[in-house]
C-alpha cells in the first residue's frame, strides 16, 4: 500500500513567523487531505487537495500530484497554530492513509 | 464535531473483556471509518463502513470486529481486549467515500490493563 511521509517531525517556532510541512507519497494519490489535531486532540479536517493550490486565511496547501508530495504553507504562526499536523491519501480506493504527523509548536 | 457522537469517551478495562465502543451520525453520511491513534503511528485505519451491513478491512483489523445495522451506527468491538489494544480510537465519516472530506470524532480513550 501507499507510504507516507511527513517533514519535519517537529517544528518550533516563535509567533509571527512562517513554516512549510512537507507531505511525500511512496505511489500516486488522487485523494490527499490535510488535518490539524490541536492540543486536546480534537482532528479538523484542513484542505482537501489532491491536486493544486487552495488557501484560506493564513493556511494554504500545494499538491504536486505527478511528483507525488504536498506542502502546507503556515504563515505569521500564532500559538494557536500548535498541534499535530497530518497529511493522508489514497488512490481510487476509500482507505486513506495516514502519515506520522508533524508537531508544531508556536511560543508567544 | 460535525453530528458525530463516540461513546464511551473515555474506557478502562481488563485483559480478555470485551469491549464496544459506538459512533453515532447524525449527518446521514454513507461512509464511516475506525483508526486508532498511537505514538509514533499516526492514525491507523482498523475498518471502515460503505454502507448499511457493508464494510471492509483497513491496515489494523486483526482482534477488531464492526457492525453497521443503520445508516446512523457503527460499532467497533474488541471480543478480548488485549493490553496492545489501548488506545485512542477515532471514528470519523464521509459523505461520498474516498473522494471526500473526512470528519472525524472527538475520540475514546481506551485502557485495558
Amino acid at each position: 500500500g501507499i507510504q507516507v511521509e511527513q517533514s519535519p517531525p517537529d517544528l518550533i517556532l516563535q509567533e509571527g513567523a512562517n513554516s512549510t510541512l512537507r507531505c511525500n507519497f511512496s505511489d500516486s494519490v488522487n485523494n490527499l487531505q490535510w488535518f490539524h489535531q490541536n492540543p486536546w486532540g480534537q482532528l479538523i479536517n484542513l484542505f482537501y487537495i489532491p491536486s493544486g493550490t487552495k488557501q484560506n486565511g493564513r493556511l494554504s496547501a500545494t499538491t504536486v500530484a505527478t511528483e507525488r508530495y504536498s506542502l502546507l504553507y503556515i504563515s505569521s504562526s500564532q500559538t494557536t497554530d500548535s498541534g499535530v499536523y497530518f497529511c493522508a491519501g489514497a488512490y481510487n480506493t476509500d482507505k486513506l492513509i495516514f502519515g506520522t504527523g508533524t508537531r508544531l509548536q508556536v511560543f508567544p | 464535531d460535525a453530528g458525530i457522537t463516540q461513546s464511551p469517551r473515555h474506557k478502562v478495562t481488563e485483559t480478555g473483556t470485551p469491549v464496544t465502543l459506538r459512533c453515532h451520525q447524525t449527518e446521514n453520511h454513507r461512509y464511516m471509518y475506525w483508526y486508532r491513534q498511537d505514538p509514533g503511528h499516526g492514525l491507523r485505519l482498523i475498518h471502515y463502513s460503505y454502507g448499511v451491513k457493508d464494510t471492509d478491512k483497513g491496515e489494523v483489523s486483526d482482534g477488531y470486529s464492526v457492525s453497521r445495522s443503520k445508516t446512523e451506527d457503527f460499532l467497533l468491538t474488541l471480543e478480548s481486549a488485549t493490553s496492545s489494544q489501548t488506545s485512542v480510537y477515532f471514528c470519523a465519516i464521509s459523505e461520498a467515500g474516498g473522494a471526500n472530506v473526512l470528519t472525524f470524532g472527538a475520540g475514546s480513550r481506551l485502557t485495558v490493563l
